[in-house]
């Protein structure tokens, strides 16, 4: 059971939109940052958006991110085939004064 | 460029002990925090702990599952990281990520290993 929640799995069609939320509560999303990463299959995770909304470089403006309250959600626009991966929000939890994740969303291109 | 690679998994009997290192390159290490962070076969990422740099106390954090069982250390003159694991058990069967923290404030799990995989298992 993780103290972040997300959807097991989302799907969309190359060039759609599709949005991944991520829910938590008022000791950790709530008072906290929210980042967000992508794991390829067979490949460590790699940092996707941090502080809510920011991009590495590197990573295309296709990814946006958000914060409300204790939810947030990633936006992943014009849908590429290579998007296909998982995806996991973290934050810092002060309740447990350590790091807790997402259960992973699995995102599938159709 | 930095660069994490982690070594020393295994496979381990219940009960056992395994000592995992992460050599780290392209950063100022002794000024870093660093963590590991663990995925199950098939599950999501798991925080484990953190130390921070000795200039700022060298405190270590750990999760519930793994405190008093995992002792996280570090090695600055040699830029290694170390995860000792004792009195394993299988639920601690794992690929173990070391995981930079951003430089900045407020500071975030950065960089990735590539992993190594503990297996406990009789």
């Amino acid at each position: 059971q993780s103290v972040l929640t997300q959807p097991p799995s989302v799907s969309g069609t190359p060039g759609q939109r599709v949005i991944i939320s991520c829910s938590g509560s008022s000791s950790n999303i709530g008072v906290r940052n929210v980042y967000w990463y992508h794991q390829l299959p067979g490949t460590a995770p790699k940092l996707l958006l941090y502080r809510n909304d920011q991009r590495p470089s590197g990573v295309p403006d296709r990814f946006s991110g958000s914060k409300s309250g204790t939810s947030a959600s990633l936006a992943i626009d014009g849908l590429r085939s290579e998007d296909e991966a998982d995806y996991y929000c973290a934050t810092w939890d002060t309740s447990l004064s350590g790091w807790v994740f997402g259960g992973g969303t699995k995102l599938t291109v159709l | 460029e930095v660069q994490l690679v982690e070594s020393g998994g295994g496979l381990v009997n219940p009960g056992g002990s395994l000592r995992l290192s992460c050599a780290a390159s392209g950063l100022s290490f002794s000024y870093a925090w660093m963590n590991w962070v663990r995925q199950a076969p098939g599950k999501g990422l798991e925080w484990v702990g953190r130390i921070k740099s000795q200039s700022e106390g060298g405190t270590v954090d750990y999760s519930a599952p793994v405190r008093g069982r995992f002792t996280i250390s570090r090695d600055d003159s040699k830029n290694t990281l170390f995860l000792q694991t004792n009195s394993l058990k299988t639920d601690d069967t794992a690929v173990y990520y070391c995981v930079t923290n951003s430089n900045s404030s407020p500071r975030y799990l950065d960089q990735w290993g590539q992993g190594t995989l503990v297996t406990v298992s009789s």
